[in-house]
């Protein structure tokens, strides 16, 4: 069973600074399979980041994503104020699948 | 366009059986390489990830609740149904349904909130 391992806990950061958040797996993640994804109060988790590298559709391009095998990065290279938010890794490489404890970016 | 609602009772008592539902449109469970999942959230706490059911009625559960949770389908109805027995408090929380293709979640529903207490 591969646990995700999000830092930091919190991010304060002011709006046009760049955010760096880390996702490191206990075990290589297969293929790649690790996904980034944004929530905001009270709504559903939307997909940003797929195949550790791969916006989804409709995703500014100020987010990206890389890395591979255990550690991953999202990037948000200049943070719009929409972009405050808590955000979660996830594997979907095997079974059971996998979620990070998350990261809260918030205003500094 | 994709979209998912899920439904069930808001509050349920300890030791109870609680029932949830995935109602869905804009995909079909009878195309390959569907499926749909169920995740939860507890307030103020991340995500979990619960169970997921394909195409083709393959399934895999958590192994934390596999003894709990029974996932199945109605593809002529376009809905999945969640099953979680002998309900506890530390089971209170938002639970979602999402489309899912491979083992990737695309697209969540709005979430329903489930209350467990006597």
């Amino acid at each position: 069973e591969i646990v995700l391992t999000q830092s930091p806990g919190t991010l304060s950061l002011s709006p046009g600074e760049r955010a760096t958040l880390s996702c490191r797996a206990s075990q290589t993640v297969g293929n790649d399979y690790l996904a980034w994804y944004q929530q905001k109060p009270g709504q559903a988790p939307r997909l940003l980041i797929y195949d550790a590298s791969t916006r989804a559709t409709g995703i500014p391009d100020r987010f990206s994503g890389s890395g591979s095998g255990t550690d991953f990065t999202l990037s948000i290279s200049r943070l719009e104020p929409e972009d405050f938010a808590v955000y979660y890794c996830h594997q979907y490489a095997y079974s059971p699948l996998a979620f990070g404890g998350g990261t809260k970016v918030e205003i500094k | 366009q994709i979209t998912l609602k899920e439904s069930g009772p808001t509050l349920v008592k300890p030791t109870q059986t609680l029932t949830l539902t995935c109602s869905f449109s804009g995909f079909s469970l009878s195309d390959n390489f569907m499926g749909v999942a169920w995740i939860r959230q507890p307030p103020g706490k991340a995500l979990e990830w619960l169970a997921l059911i394909y195409w083709n009625d393959d399934n895999k559960y958590s192994p934390s609740l596999k003894g709990r949770l029974t996932i199945t389908k109605d593809t002529s109805r376009n809905q999945v149904v969640l099953t979680m027995t002998d309900v506890d408090p530390m089971d209170t929380a938002t639970y979602y349904c999402a489309h899912t293709t491979g083992w990737l979640h695309r697209t969540w529903g709005q979430g329903t909130l489930v209350t467990v207490s006597s």
